[in-house]
């Protein structure tokens, strides 16, 4: 079955530096997104994309962040400068359209820590 | 803001008894569900999704139920078995709206005892 990846499994970065999370989601899917999950916590939405733009974006996603779909199968999030409380798992999920019941495949997340 | 959450927070029973997740939604111009489940070190897993114009869907040793006068979901598994360990999550969305962004409960953990 075709599964949402994203690379890297952990990432931990010094604040104030970028990272860029990486996803490659299932190909003939069409509507991207970001989620988040801080430790011990509720999956929060951060953005949605679909046709090369964001769609809807949460109040988490402030300027810091970003994404991009810059070829055909990756979707990156990137935030610019990192700060202590961006430690958390970061999912990424698709859908291949919204004309009928089609849940979320999520990927098995980033662990991103911001020392 | 509107938010979706759960009655308990552990759940624990006896291999081969039934299992009942609970989940108030505080949405109610939601119309999709979806329970997802989620194992460590792992992304929520779809379990089973339910749209608002039912009120019950079965998979496989899974049930939804959805009660719209209280709005209150439930996720009931038959026979649990040791690999139904994990947090449960209930989610909520607007089936017709622009992203389909999702509204997550808490999480529920059901321990699965021998």
């Amino acid at each position: 079955e075709p599964e949402v990846t994203q690379t890297p499994s952990h990432q931990v970065t010094q604040m104030g530096q970028e990272v860029i999370l990486r996803c490659v989601p299932i190909s003939n899917h069409l509507y991207f997104y970001w989620y988040r999950q801080i430790l011990g916590q509720k999956v929060e939405f951060l953005v949605s994309f679909y046709n090369n733009e964001i769609s809807e974006k949460s109040e988490i996603f402030d300027d810091q962040f970003s994404v991009e779909r810059p070829d055909g199968s990756n979707f990156t999030l990137k935030i610019r400068s990192t700060k202590l409380e961006d430690s958390a798992m970061y999912f990424c999920a698709s859908i291949p359209d919204r004309g009928r019941s089609s849940p979320l495949h999520f990927g098995n997340g980033t662990r991103l820590t911001v020392t | 803001g509107e938010s979706v959450g759960l009655h308990l927070p552990t759940l624990s029973v006896q291999e081969g008894d039934n299992s009942i997740i609970n989940c108030a939604y505080s949405n109610s111009a939601s119309d999709y569900f979806i329970w997802y489940k989620q194992e460590s070190g792992k992304g929520p897993q779809f379990i089973i999704d339910i749209r608002s114009n039912m009120d019950k869907r079965q998979g496989q040793r899974v049930t939804v139920l959805l009660n719209k006068t209280v709005k209150h979901l439930s996720l009931q598994i038959a026979a649990t078995q040791p690999g139904d360990s994990a947090v449960y999550f209930c989610a909520e969305t607007l089936f017709s709206g622009s992203a389909r962004q999702l509204t997550f409960g808490s999480g529920t953990q059901l321990t699965v005892l021998p």
